[in-house]
């Protein structure tokens, strides 16, 4: 079956700008789950939803947004773009959300959407 | 919130070397899984295994829960095994994955 998919794999704004970046879970997946990583602070944690609801959200500011729509694909925006936004936006997907080592929320990652702020 | 280190943070092996990449954790997990970075950025799924030993090929992973750790051995090295290796654990609810700082891995002729 398909894996993770992101859209787009490259992209170039100018500071100001906003961005949005698209994942598409594997099939049944429900868990959609948001990751950023720079070389500074290596792989941080965004967000994650589930069932169209955000149920965790990392230490990021208020400028980084996510929704999940009813078919289990997701979106994050950031609006405000800033040099700092420079990174490597990693999406994975799980079919549950989370919980005791059953192997049922094990997660894949798609190849990632690149974002270079100048 | 946990701590996630892993060791060495470089390593440099000729062809055919085995090596061990160690992942230490300061509290109880529910989940952990060890990752492949590719050079082009994708996180390549190696194990999950939040207790006791897996092998795959040239590769297994053994996570003592109890002592907090996890260790992968490569061994028979290839070019290809070439990258950033991560252990990543589930803690504090839901799908957060806290990433160790990696363990980047060439592999040379």
């Amino acid at each position: 079956k398909a894996g993770v998919t992101q859209t787009p794999r490259y992209l170039i704004k100018t500071r100001g700008q906003q961005v949005t970046l698209s994942c598409s879970p594997i099939s049944g997946h429900r868990s959609v789950s948001w990751y950023q990583q720079t070389p500074g602070q290596g792989l941080q944690f965004l967000f994650e939803y589930f069932s169209e609801t955000q149920r965790n959200k990392g230490n990021f500011p208020g400028r980084f947004s996510g929704r999940q729509f009813s078919n289990s694909r997701s979106e994050m925006n950031v609006s405000t773009l800033e040099l700092g936004d420079s990174a490597l936006y990693l999406c994975a997907s799980s079919t549950t959300l989370g919980g005791l080592g059953s192997g049922a929320n094990v997660l894949t990652f798609g190849a990632g959407s690149r974002l270079t702020v100048l | 919130g946990i701590q996630v280190e892993q060791s060495p943070p470089d390593l440099i092996l000729q062809e055919g070397a085995n090596s061990t990449l160690r992942c230490n954790f300061s509290d109880s997990v529910n989940n952990l899984q060890w990752f492949h970075q590719n050079p082009w950025g994708q996180l390549i799924n190696l194990f999950y295994i939040p207790s006791g030993t897996k092998q795959n090929g040239r590769l297994s992973a053994t996570t003592v829960a109890t002592e907090r750790y996890s260790l992968l051995y490569i061994s028979s090295s290839q070019t290809t095994d070439s990258g950033v290796y991560f252990c990543a654990v589930l803690w504090g609810g839901g799908n957060k994955l806290t990433f160790g700082t990696g363990t980047q891995l060439k592999v040379e002729l």
